[in-house]
């Protein structure tokens, strides 16, 4: 069946550094994936986005990159932050997901939880 | 704040008891989802509705069951209840029905079964 899944739970960065989570996915048609930050006590907010014919897609100090050869999904947060910690998830979807198909949508990991050393 | 809302924020019965989840999308969206977060648990799908019907299925227990109304809200009824049960309970909203759609989530709900 399909699953998301990160490689690690836990990630502690120094403030201003970089950092890299990382999400692996199994369904080779996922062709929709989003990066989601929950943190403690809140839902999940919607950080970043991208679609299985881009590589790469950068927003406001964070750039998801997509390998689909490896089907391996990363999250970097740049110059991170105090208010960057938090829980991050990755989610993945098809695009085409018909109507009723009775697919999921979207399937979500387990979560990394991030947090950043004052 | 997402526009979401969920009541109540927090939720504390007894084992077999019945209890009712409210959540009112964002204005405009049509779609609603429902999700379980267990402690250190990822996301899990339950359900989701569009316009009124049921659109998508997930790991949802015979024991709960969900509907959504005219005027676009949703209710989640869990039922029997047991230990397990307690978790987060999280509902979404999107425009649309399809992943594509971004999902808004609302603050939760936290049930807690004695």
């Amino acid at each position: 069946g399909e699953s998301v899944g990160l490689h690690l739970p836990t990630l502690s960065v120094q403030e201003g550094d970089n950092s890299i989570i990382n999400c692996a996915y199994s369904n080779s048609a996922s062709d929709y994936f989003i990066w989601y930050k929950q943190e403690s006590g809140k839902g999940p907010q919607f950080i970043i986005d991208i679609r299985s014919n881009m590589d790469k897609r950068q927003g406001q100090r964070v750039t998801v990159l997509l390998n689909k050869t490896v089907k391996h999904l990363s999250l970097q947060i740049a110059a991170t932050q105090p208010g960057d910690s938090a829980v991050y998830f990755c989610a993945e979807n098809s695009e085409n997901t018909p109507f009723n198909s009775g697919n999921t949508p979207l399937v979500f990991g387990k979560g990394t939880r991030l947090s950043v050393i004052a | 704040d997402s526009g979401v809302t969920q009541t109540p924020k927090h939720l504390i019965t007894a084992t077999g008891q019945r209890v009712t989840l409210r959540c009112s999308p964002r204005s405009g969206d049509l779609s609603v989802y429902w999700y379980q977060q267990s402690l250190d648990q990822g996301l899990q799908f339950l359900i989701q509705y569009y316009n009124g019907e049921e659109r998508a299925k997930g790991n949802i227990l015979e024991r709960f069951s969900a509907q959504q109304f005219p005027d676009l809200h949703s209710e989640l009824n869990l039922s029997s209840l047991e230990l397990g049960d307690s978790a987060l309970y999280f509902c979404a909203s999107s425009v649309g029905d399809r992943g594509i759609y971004e999902q808004y989530f609302g603050p939760g709900t936290r049930l807690t079964v004695t």
